[in-house]
């Protein structure tokens, strides 16, 4: 499997839901990542999560908690978001942090905040 | 920020045609990356050309880097219509994670 699986592809939430976003990778990767795309810009690194343990936030608002409950598993849990939350999540995974050579992507979560 | 710069923002083309887009940065790098990514999709890794490579091919793509003027170029040879996607550099700081580019979205027009 060389894959990185998220779901749901689409979601739409209230202000005042919560909801999650899943990935999972059975690759043995032991860094995972959470990027946050805008339409026509860049993907911009939100949180690392390297052997299960959170390594970078980027200074992401605490209505973004991420999780990691094991070595295959990445949460995204949404709570009180707000419209300019709209964006493309994407997930990734590289063998280990600080390792370069290349990310494996997820086709991600159209998330839509109304 | 550490964020390459690309250019040019879009680009489009004729079937057959060649394209070329360019990536600058400012830090020094450890290597330097190019992904794909279709509309509204995960991005795919392309290619990588590491600090001490100049020239690097892989298929219809060719990648040159200078680093000492803190660019690089991605070429695709003979586009194809299923080349329409955005283009992104990701530039590897020495030591450190990588930042993307700003994206060039390619159209190549059947």
């Amino acid at each position: 499997d060389t894959e990185v699986t998220q779901t749901p592809k689409h979601l739409v939430m209230g202000m005042t839901n919560k909801k999650s976003l899943k990935c999972e990778q059975h690759m043995g990767h032991r860094a995972m990542y959470w990027y946050k795309q805008k339409a026509k810009k860049p993907p911009e690194l939100m949180f690392v999560y390297s052997y299960e343990k959170l390594s970078i936030n980027e200074s992401v608002p605490s209505r973004f908690s991420p999780e990691c409950p094991n070595s295959s598993l990445l949460n995204l849990h949404l709570h009180a978001l707000q419209p300019e939350d709209s964006a493309l999540y994407l997930c990734a995974s590289s063998q280990d942090f600080g390792e370069t050579l290349g990310y494996t992507f997820g086709s991600g979560t159209r998330l839509t905040v109304v | 920020s550490q964020q390459g710069e690309e250019d040019p923002q879009a680009l489009s083309i004729q079937e057959g045609e060649n394209a070329t887009m360019n990536c600058s940065y400012k830090t020094s790098i450890n290597n330097l990356q190019w992904y794909r990514q279709n509309s509204g999709r995960g991005l795919v890794h392309l290619i990588l050309i590491r600090s001490n490579e100049r020239e690097k091919h892989s298929g219809r793509l060719r990648v040159t880097l200078d680093t000492s003027k803190k660019s690089s170029s991605l070429l695709i040879t003979a586009s194809r219509a299923a080349d329409t996607a955005s283009y992104f550099c990701a530039t590897v700081p020495t030591g450190n994670q990588f930042y993307f580019g700003t994206g060039t979205s390619l159209t190549v027009i059947p």
